[in-house]
């Protein structure tokens, strides 16, 4: 069935550097995206979104990239620090197949000091 | 605003035994959503409501697994009886937005542990 998955079930960067986080999906009618991080211990936190009509979004060191020519979504964190070590999920949403949120596998981010 | 509560954050019970999970999400959120985590499965949606109605109760594992939500501000999810099967990390998330799910906003979540 239709589904979202990651390229990589672990990163690990050092600090400082830039992190890249990778998504595939299968759903090309899916009409929204969502990247969540999610420390030991606590739930999913949003970070970023973005809409199927757009191919870029920017927030506070991190951007969203969306190709939905290869079906592809990536999470860029510059300058990566400690504190971004979490598993990182993406998400997508179909309007018109009920709405619901549907989660790929996630990856795990480690930074190294 | 103190974010969606859930309670208990860690609740241990025996097979067999009756488990009701709390959930007070955000007020002023439409939507409320049941996940449930684990290393085999992810984050797999169970039922969500909207303005405190039953919308999709299909990711609902099985009958033992029933969700209420009788006013705006409190929702419960029950096991009755539970299996070891059933540990997992259960989480609720609500979301200010009528239709389903867009941005949602997630508790802490309640770690089951079915012996």
């Amino acid at each position: 069935g239709e589904s979202v998955g990651l390229h990589l079930p672990t990163l690990s960067v050092q600090e400082g550097d830039n992190s890249i986080i990778n998504c595939a999906y299968s759903n090309s009618a899916s009409d929204y995206f969502i990247w969540y991080k999610q420390e030991s211990g606590k739930g999913p936190q949003f970070i970023i979104d973005i809409r199927s009509n757009m191919d870029k979004r920017q927030g506070q060191r991190v951007t969203v990239l969306l190709n939905k020519t290869v079906k592809h979504l990536s999470l860029q964190i510059a300058a990566t620090q400690p504190g971004d070590s979490a598993v990182y999920f993406c998400a997508e949403i179909v309007y018109n197949q009920g709405g619901k949120l549907i989660f790929g596998q996630g990856t795990e981010l480690s930074v190294k000091p | 605003d103190a974010g969606v509560i859930q309670s208990p954050r860690h609740e241990v019970t025996e097979m067999g035994q009756e488990v009701t999970l709390r959930c007070k999400p955000i007020s002023g959120h439409n939507s409320l959503f049941w996940y449930r985590q684990t290393m085999m499965r992810g984050l797999e949606l169970l039922i969500y409501f909207n303005n405190n109605v039953p919308i999709d109760d299909s990711g609902m594992p099985e009958d033992r697994f029933s969700a209420k939500m009788p006013n705006a501000s409190f929702s419960t999810l029950k096991i009755q009886p539970s299996e070891p099967r059933d540990s997992a990390v259960y989480f609720c998330a609500s979301s200010p937005d009528r239709v389903a799910a867009d941005t949602q906003y997630f508790g802490p979540g309640t770690r089951l542990t079915v012996l």
